[in-house]
This record gives C-alpha cells, sequence and structure tokens, in this order.
C-alpha cells in the first residue's frame, strides 16, 4: 500500500533555531509532494510543492523543503523558528495514477518555545 | 477571492441521525474533494467529485455519500451516524483534476453523542 509517514510525533525548538520536519514516502512513480500546515480548530494551508526540478523548494513564511529521491524523502526546513510557527504539519503526496487522491502523513506537531 | 467555504462549522448529531455537510469551493474549480480528519486516525480520503460525478472514494462504508451540483458545490452525507464518525471533515477543491496544490475549507467538526 502506498504510504506517506511522518516520523516524528512532535518537534520541539527554541525560537531561532532551525528546524526540520521529516517525512519519507513510499508512492509509486514521480508522486508530486506538498506540505501543508493546520492551525487550531482551521482547515489546512498549502505550504510549498515539489513537482520537478530543482531539490530545493521554497514556500510560504520561510518555509523550504529538500526532496531525495534516493531516500525517497522531503524534509521541511526553516533557517529560524518563530513562535507562530507552532502548528500541525502534514505532508502529502499526490500519485500520478489518475486517482487524484491525496495521501497524508499522520501530522507532526512543531512547537517552538520562545 | 472567496476561498473553499464549508457549513456548519459545528455539528452535533444524535447516533443513528444524518448529517449533511456542505462544501462551496472556490469560483472555477470544478473537482471537489471530503477528507476526515479524526483524532489519533489522521487524514484519510474520502470522495471525489469532478463535474457532478463521484469519480473516487475511499475505504469508507456506502452510508457516507454524496453529490455535487451544477454549480459544483457539494454536500456530504453520512446516513446511521456511529461515535466514531466524529471527526473534523474538511473540503478542498481544485481548478481540474490532478492539479497541484489543492486548496482547503476549515471544516466541519461533527461530534456524535
Amino acid at each position: 500500500a502506498q504510504s506517506v509517514a511522518q516520523p516524528e510525533d512532535q518537534v520541539n525548538v527554541a525560537e531561532g533555531n532551525p528546524l526540520t520536519v521529516k517525512c519519507t514516502y513510499s508512492v509509486s512513480g514521480n508522486p508530486y509532494l506538498f506540505w501543508y500546515v493546520q492551525y487550531p480548530n482551521r482547515g489546512l494551508q498549502f505550504l510549498l510543492k515539489y513537482i520537478t526540478g530543482d531539490n530545493l523548494v521554497k514556500g510560504s513564511y520561510g518555509f523550504e523543503a529538500e526532496f531525495n529521491k534516493s531516500q525517497t524523502s522531503f524534509h521541511l526546513k526553516k533557517p529560524s523558528a518563530l513562535v507562530s510557527d507552532s502548528a500541525l504539519y502534514f505532508c502529502a503526496a499526490l500519485p500520478m495514477d489518475s486517482s487524484y487522491k491525496l495521501i497524508f502523513g499522520s501530522g507532526t506537531r512543531l512547537l517552538v518555545r520562545p | 477571492e472567496a476561498g473553499v467555504t464549508q457549513s456548519p462549522t459545528h455539528l452535533i448529531k444524535t447516533r443513528g441521525q444524518q448529517a449533511t455537510l456542505r462544501c462551496s469551493p472556490i469560483s472555477g474549480h470544478t473537482s471537489v474533494y471530503w477528507y476526515q480528519q479524526a483524532l489519533g486516525l489522521g487524514l484519510q480520503f474520502l470522495l471525489w467529485y469532478d463535474e457532478g460525478e463521484e469519480r473516487n472514494r475511499g475505504n469508507f462504508p456506502p452510508r457516507f455519500s454524496g453529490r455535487q451540483f451544477p454549480n459544483y458545490s457539494s454536500e456530504l452525507n453520512v446516513n446511521a451516524l456511529e461515535l466514531e464518525d466524529s471527526a473534523l471533515y474538511l473540503c478542498a477543491s481544485t481548478p481540474w483534476p490532478g492539479t497541484t496544490e489543492a486548496f482547503f475549507g476549515q471544516g466541519t467538526r461533527l461530534t456524535v453523542v
């Protein structure tokens, strides 16, 4: 079965420090990859996507993600975390199989302490 | 431009009742997707509608159904509600199938008591 894994339930980081939220995928072909963020009692907000090309993708709010095909990973990064970045982050993959069904990871809660 | 809107924001139903959730996609978007976000289960794909037709459904029983109207808005119906149906139901839309990012609404929190 195709899947997306986010191995960390929670990531804790101090404000101003770099952050990484990990994601690996097991999806056939060359899926599109996404990161979404969810604030309390809100829907998902799109952060960034990888389709093809440069392995480093830049997105909203200073976030970026690094695609590694050999490791089937798509880790979310930010050079300097803000307290306001604290939220639930979801990695997702869109298989190119005409199902058009996003496969989500289980989510990682990011907690940035002042 | 208005985003994806869902109504109601919160819904409380009794076990065995039916729930109807509504979604209006972004103007010009023809594809609507429904996802269930249940506690501890992450986001699970429910249904995909495009041009008024159901195109794909996830691993959910038939009591989860829906439809898409000519204006591309959509309705999700859950019959014979069970306690485990309590979840946040998210709707998303894309301009057409297979587009890159999906745009999500704020969700409907369904509580079954």
